[in-house]
C-alpha cells in the first residue's frame, strides 16, 4: 500500500531555476519528513514538519505541511547542481513507523 | 563517530540460498529498521525493532526474518532467497519516536 504519492517522479532543470516537489496522501499524518538521497548512500533527513500549515526554511529550500496534514511541498529557489539527488517524503502517525513516498529524482544541469 | 554501518555493501547469491545482511549502530539508539528500496516503490519497511528482543513486522515482511539480541545489531535474514527479493536494503536507527532516522549506506543484493 503506497500511502504517499510524489510528483513529479523525475525533474531535470537548469541551474538557477526554481522548482516545487509535491507529496500527497489521502491519509492524515502527525508528522512528515523530507529526505535527500544521493547515489550509493542512504537518505539523509532535511526537515520534519508536525503542525498543519507549518512552513520551514532551510537556506534555499522551503517546506510546507498542508493545513489538513495530508500533503506537503518542497520548493527550491535558484537550484544548484549540488541539489541533485532523490528527494523522499515520509509520513508517520506513530513517530517510529514511516511510510515513504516514491521519490522525486532531481537533476540540476550546470 | 562510526554511526551506522551495513555489511556487505554488495552481495550476489542464488535462489534458495540463505543470506544475512548485517547492521550495526554505535549510538545505542532504541529503534532500528530494515527497508528495501525498489524503483517505483520508494522505501518500504520490512521489519523494525523498538528495543533488544522486541521486533515487529512492517509493510513487506514475508520471506524475511530478523533478530535483535543486542541493542547495536539488527541482522536481516532471507531464509530462502527469491528473485523478487533483489533490491537495495537499508538499515536505519532512531533514538526515540519522532526523532530523525539515520540510515546506513545500503546493501545491494542480487539474487540470480
Amino acid at each position: 500500500t503506497q500511502l504517499l504519492e510524489q510528483s513529479p517522479q523525475f525533474l531535470s532543470i537548469q541551474e538557477g531555476e526554481n522548482l516545487t516537489v509535491y507529496c500527497n496522501s489521502s491519509s492524515v499524518f502527525s508528522s512528515l519528513q523530507w529526505y535527500r538521497q544521493e547515489p550509493g548512500e542512504g537518505p539523509v533527513l532535511l526537515v520534519t514538519v508536525v503542525t498543519g500549515g507549518e512552513v520551514k526554511k532551510l537556506k534555499r529550500l522551503t517546506f510546507q505541511f498542508g493545513d489538513a496534514r495530508k500533503d506537503s511541498s518542497l520548493h527550491i529557489t535558484a537550484a544548484q547542481p549540488g541539489d541533485t539527488g532523490l528527494y523522499l517524503c515520509a509520513g508517520s502517525n506513530t513517530g517510529n513507523q514511516f511510510y515513504f513516498g516514491t521519490g522525486t529524482s532531481l537533476t540540476v544541469i550546470p | 563517530d562510526a554511526g551506522i554501518t551495513q555489511s556487505p555493501r554488495y552481495k550476489i547469491t542464488e535462489t534458495g540460498r540463505q543470506v544475512t545482511l548485517m547492521c550495526h549502530q554505535t549510538w545505542s539508539h532504541s529503534y532500528m529498521f530494515w527497508y528495501r528500496q525498489d524503483l517505483g516503490h520508494g522505501l518500504r519497511l520490512i521489519y523494525y525493532s523498538a528495543a533488544a528482543d522486541i521486533t515487529d513486522k512492517g509493510e513487506v515482511p514475508d520471506g524475511y526474518v530478523v533478530s535483535r539480541s543486542k541493542t547495536e545489531n539488527f541482522p536481516l535474514t532471507l531464509e530462502s532467497a527469491t528473485r523478487s527479493q533483489t533490491s537495495v536494503y537499508f538499515c536505519a536507527s532512531q533514538r526515540t519516536g519522532n526523532q530523525p532516522q539515520h540510515f546506513g549506506d545500503g546493501t545491494r543484493l542480487s539474487i540470480l
